[in-house]
């Protein structure tokens, strides 16, 4: 499964939009990129995924560039809930076992 | 909306006995999987498991860990002689196919 680089950390404003880059230049043409969040050693906590296309959901939208080499999630208006470690992994659509490789993520923290 | 339980939340025990963590993973979900967490340190995976055996497993899944389904709803960890290097907190997580996974809230391990 590809390598993604994710910032160490970053902090956003309540009631602003975080935005969460994370490269993974080496993806391949069948691998989804995956994100997740962790709340205070909580279990990870599923937010959206996509293949090439851009996506929304509830939670957030997911923003993959055209050659697929990054993406950027958006938490369009953070609370002091959205704290957390999110995780960016990417994984092939074909895995025969699933399996997660979570990185050390990005800590955001909303601020007051 | 359905969730991955997971029993005990606390375990405390001596090292050298055993341990049995249990999940009830998504009632319709057909993938299970064990990772763990030492404090402060990354989201590992440990073992996958479809169609009543075992897909896949990392390094770390050695002798004195095993994995059972021993009814249609649970999903059990078992780790026969514990190390104190077994502490950590341990998440089940499940999934319909080889997507997305849902994790449960996880079972903090103690051994001393």
């Amino acid at each position: 499964d590809a390598k993604t680089t994710q910032p160490t950390s970053m902090d956003c404003a309540e009631g602003r939009a975080a935005n969460l880059p994370c490269n993974h230049s080496t993806i391949s043409g069948n691998e989804y990129v995956y994100w997740y969040r962790q709340i205070h050693s909580q279990g990870p906590q599923y937010i959206i995924h996509g293949l090439k296309n851009n996506e929304t959901n509830e939670m957030a939208s997911l923003i993959i560039t055209e050659d697929r080499k990054s993406s950027t999630l958006i938490l369009p208006h953070a609370t002091l809930r959205d704290t957390a470690v999110y995780y960016c992994i990417v994984r092939a659509r074909s895995s025969n076992t699933g399996k997660l490789i979570f990185g050390q993520g990005t800590t955001l923290q909303v601020k007051p | 909306e359905p969730e991955v339980t997971q029993t005990p939340s606390h375990q405390v025990t001596q090292m050298g006995q055993e341990v049995i963590l249990r999940c009830v993973p998504i009632s319709n979900h057909l993938y299970f999987y064990w990772y763990r967490q030492i404090l402060g340190q990354k989201v590992e995976f440990l073992v996958s498991f479809y169609n009543n055996e075992i897909s896949e497993k990392s390094e770390i899944f050695d002798d004195q860990f095993s994995v059972e389904r021993p009814d249609g709803s649970n999903f059990t960890l078992k780790i026969r002689s514990t190390k104190l290097e077994d502490s950590a907190m341990y998440f089940c997580a499940s999934s319909e196919l080889v997507g997305t996974q849902y994790f449960g809230p996880g079972t903090r391990l103690l051994v001393l």
